[in-house]
């Protein structure tokens, strides 16, 4: 299995709804990555799990909270978004925490906040 | 100078020519590089990793010179499926895989 999952493939919710992101790896990766793509835009870097333990967190804003189960899990969970936080919000994944392992991307969640 | 620099194009290219993309880097000592594409609407797909000179790989070929810190990607005989916008990604370094992405190069093969 080389891939990684993320469910759900489109999300549209309001301002004051709670809803949660998931992505599944099973490659034995040990580190896992949340980043957030605007259009025509690279993706951004958001959090960053190392060993299921958050390891970096790019100043995101609190409405985003992120939990790494296990080592195959990562969840992002969203609560009272605003609109501009509508975006592809992809998973990422790398053997390890190395700056030489390559990251390999889920096929990301499409979310529109109304 | 920008972490990761790239030309946003567009290329628009006919089949079968051969494009070629730069990516300059501002740090140093960075040891590995990525090239991935991206289709519209769709997930970063690694296309290449170069750890030294340079690498290959069918019509693909990626070079690294570090004298000019600059990486490229050479396509020959280009598909209309090779359409895409190629990102240039750069690690940070230090303890943690924060990777840095160029703005990414759009490339249109015309029939």
């Amino acid at each position: 299995d080389t891939e990684v999952t993320q469910t759900p493939k489109h999300l549209v919710m309001g301002m004051t709804n709670k809803k949660s992101l998931k992505c599944e790896q099973h490659m034995g990766h040990r580190a896992m990555y949340w980043y957030k793509q605007k259009a025509k835009k690279p993706p951004e870097l958001m959090f960053v799990y190392s060993y299921e333990k958050l390891s970096i967190n790019e100043s995101v804003p609190s409405r985003f909270s992120p939990e790494c189960p296990n080592s195959s899990l990562l969840n992002l969970h969203l609560h009272a978004l605003q609109p501009e936080d509508s975006a592809l919000y992809l998973c990422a994944s790398s053997l390890t925490p190395s700056g030489d392992n390559e990251q390999f991307f889920g096929p990301g969640t499409r979310l529109t906040v109304l | 100078r920008k972490e990761v620099e790239q030309d946003p194009g567009p290329f628009n290219v006919p089949e079968g020519a051969t494009v070629a993309f730069n990516c300059t880097y501002s740090n140093s000592a960075s040891q590995s590089f990525f090239w991935y594409r991206q289709d519209c609407r769709k997930e970063p797909k690694l296309l290449m990793s170069v750890y030294s000179s340079g690498n290959e790989d069918g019509r693909f070929t990626a070079q690294l010179n570090r004298a000019s810190q600059y990486i490229s990607l050479l396509i020959r005989d280009s598909k209309l499926s090779d359409s895409a916008t190629y990102l240039c990604v750069v690690p940070r370094g230090g303890a943690t895989n924060k990777l840095i992405f160029g703005t990414g190069t759009l490339l249109a093969v015309q029939p």
